[in-house]
């Protein structure tokens, strides 16, 4: 029944350290998007895709990188990881007519 | 700019009502959706309403739009503990791919 899947739902990485999150979804849903939540907050996008295509926030660090290779799967990569990365990284898929988002449950990353 | 506001706490007995307030300012918005989110887990869609309507309701929820004030309200019926959550108000907005999220009510049920 799981629509979007993340991977792992908990990750350690050291700083600097590269980290790659996952994301799958079974939803065919052409967007997906990657956000970053810290405590007490609301989620901040970071990008999505349209299809292949790539949509950067404009506030979104160079440290951040994704990639879509097909439909159903998007990673996050984390180049070099920042004590100020740790968050709860959500992603999110949107293909319905109503446009509304659909989350998968996240994967909380700390940075020691 | 865009912006989405809601208020931070809210604290209610377990068998009345909430109520939980946001207001938006992007007038444009097609759609405006709540979503719930419980400690260490993602963000579920509770439910959404469109621009044209003014109240829709889903079992104990009921979603009241008010496109003058840009004003939407969340009401759950009969509040139970399993209620207790960060909700999200969010609006459509830069097309239709973008959603701006409000900064989340916390709503606790107490006995």
């Amino acid at each position: 029944d799981a629509m979007v899947i993340q991977n792992p739902r908990y990750q350690v990485t050291q700083f600097g350290k590269p980290v790659t999150l996952s994301c799958s979804q079974t939803l065919n849903h052409n967007v997906m998007y990657w956000y970053q939540q810290k405590s007490s907050q609301a989620p901040k996008l970071l990008f999505h895709y349209y299809d292949k295509d790539f949509n950067n926030e404009a506030d979104t660090p160079d440290n951040f990188q994704s990639r879509r290779p097909n439909t159903s799967f998007c990673f996050l990569d984390i180049r070099s990881p920042g004590l100020g990365d740790a968050a709860m990284y959500l992603c999110a898929t949107s293909g319905g007519q109503t446009y509304e988002q659909y989350f998968g449950p996240g994967t909380r990353l700390t940075v020691t | 700019g865009e912006d989405v506001e809601q208020s931070l706490f809210l604290s209610v007995r377990e068998g009345d009502s909430s109520v939980i307030n946001c207001t938006y300012t992007d007038s444009s918005s097609t759609y405006l959706y709540w979503y719930k989110q419980e400690p260490g887990a993602g963000l579920q869609l509770l439910t959404y309403i469109f621009s044209n309507m003014d109240m829709k309701q889903d079992q104990r929820l009921t979603v009241l739009l008010n496109k003058k004030d840009k004003h939407l309200s969340l009401r759950i019926a009969d509040t139970q503990t399993g209620d207790s959550a960060i909700y999200f108000c969010a609006e459509m907005s830069g097309g239709y791919n973008k959603l701006i999220f409000g900064a989340g009510t916390r709503l606790a049920v107490h006995p």
